[in-house]
């Protein structure tokens, strides 16, 4: 069975940093492209940003709104998948998915989320 | 950036009722699109993939289908579990955006 268990969410004051990890179960992690999505409070989901396998040099795209703040990461040895957040602002606040890639393209699996809340 | 337009936003139906929701990409993405299903409280799930392929587990109930710009989503016989929020999202470029949306609620 597919899991995907996200953690590290909490309370954070603007300009800060958070961490966020999922840890996947249950299938082959390094044959997988990861994607974070996230889900402010009452809104749309709004996609994040992914990370490709080794063979792709685990290269990364964002949306243009973290870009340059986030950075995505992975530990296949730790089946681990990582959202590094800097510069934190209060749009940041949000429940941060993290999501299994299926086929390169489709998002087939979503973790319970974790919230993250950007306030002073 | 793709921009993707649901509609309705919202729209209130019977249990029965053959419900068809819209999304419309602002330009085109061939059949690189997706729907998925949230209810409240949980993670979405994926119920289609490349506009017309129903992800193993759904119920054929469930259908999609365009290509281009314009894409829908049918259910053809609205069920109990079925009321929820459905979202469109392309993979065709980055970002892979997603639609803003439509919640079905019980008439």
């Amino acid at each position: 069975e597919v899991q995907l268990v996200e953690s590290g969410g909490g309370l954070v004051q603007p300009g800060g940093s958070l961490r966020l990890s999922c840890a996947a179960s249950g299938f082959i992690f390094s044959d997988y492209y990861m994607a974070w999505v996230r889900q402010a409070p009452g809104k749309g989901l709004e996609w994040v940003g992914r990370i490709r396998k080794k063979v792709n040099s685990y290269t990364t795209e964002y949306a243009a709104s973290v870009k340059g703040r986030f950075t995505i990461s992975r530990d296949d040895s730790k089946n681990s998948l990582y959202l590094e957040m800097n510069s934190l602002i209060t749009e940041d606040t949000a429940v941060y998915y993290c999501t299994r890639v299926r086929a390169v393209y489709y998002i087939d699996y979503w973790g319970q989320g974790t919230l993250v809340t950007v306030s002073s | 950036d793709i921009q993707l337009t649901q509609s309705p936003s919202f729209l209130s139906a019977s249990v029965g009722d053959r419900v068809t929701i819209t999304c419309r990409a602002s330009q085109d993405i061939s059949s690189y699109l997706a729907w998925c299903q949230q209810k409240p409280g949980k993670a979405p799930n994926l119920l289609i993939y490349a506009a017309s392929t129903l992800q193993s587990g759904v119920p054929s109930r469930f259908s999609g289908s365009g290509s281009g710009t314009e894409f829908t989503l049918t259910i053809s016989s609205l069920q109990p579990e079925d009321f929820a929020t459905y979202y469109c999202q392309q993979v065709n470029s980055y970002p892979h955006t997603f639609g803003g949306g439509t919640k079905v609620e019980i008439k």
